[in-house]
């Protein structure tokens, strides 16, 4: 596929429990973000991976969130000891450098019900 | 804070009108992008203009920007019911490091009645 792809699209999880998140960027793609889109709070930029470095993770919103990228392709985003707060649909894009000038491709996004 | 605000947070229009929607941003930014999402999921990126341009145009899109009243608007002419969605505009951060951050304001939603 041509396009930036997530799974899963959709899930459910008990609060507590730990989710893993997953995004395939655009081949060639070296700049791969993920944002968080709450009800009423708009899109929060969260993380940003330059090839397998994440040189900024001072958007996680705590220490229950983090994310690794390897082989400069697959990223996932992991949250443990969910909350209901968590609950958001998270968004995957990717760019072909890391500029403020490149268009950034968004995925479909996870959506994470924390019950 | 968030950096870009779009107005009107809701905005419903006729088949075959023309659609504008606003954004505001607060501080300095190399670019200012546009983008578009159906049913809360999967934004499509519609258009980027840059800091030293004042209007740019994509088919039925047309975008302005004032850097001196740090504000952009996107028209939408002759609409049709498929242009429903949500809008956003996004601005990056503007200079230093993690100006390739888009912060996003909370959008428009637009309905377009057939």
């Amino acid at each position: 596929g041509a396009g930036v792809s997530q799974s899963p699209s959709n899930k459910v999880t008990e609060k507590g429990k730990d989710v893993e998140l997953r995004c395939d960027p655009i081949s060639g793609h070296t700049a791969l973000y993920w944002y968080r889109q709450s009800l009423g709070q708009g899109l929060e930029f969260l993380i940003y991976f330059q090839g397998n470095s994440a040189p900024d993770k001072s958007g996680l919103p705590s220490d229950r969130f983090s994310a690794e990228r390897t082989g400069g392709s697959v990223s996932t985003l992991t949250i443990q000891r969910t909350q209901q707060e968590d609950s958001a649909v998270y968004l995957c894009a990717s760019s072909l450098v890391v500029s403020a000038y490149s268009e950034q491709y968004f995925g479909p996004g996870t959506r994470l019900t924390v019950t | 804070s968030q950096q870009g605000e779009e107005d009107p947070q809701a905005l419903s229009i006729q088949e075959g009108e023309n659609a504008t929607m606003n954004c505001s941003y607060k501080t300095s930014i190399n670019n200012l992008q546009w983008y578009r999402q159906n049913s809360g999921r999967g934004l499509v990126h519609l258009i980027l203009i840059r800091s030293n341009e004042r209007e740019k145009h994509s088919g039925r899109l047309r975008v302005t920007l004032d850097t001196s009243k740090k504000s952009s608007s996107l028209l939408i002419t002759a609409s049709r019911a498929a242009d429903t969605a949500s809008y956003f505009c996004a601005t990056d951060a503007g200079s230093g490091a993690g100006s390739y951050q888009l912060t996003f304001g909370k959008g428009t939603k637009l309905s377009v009645i057939p």
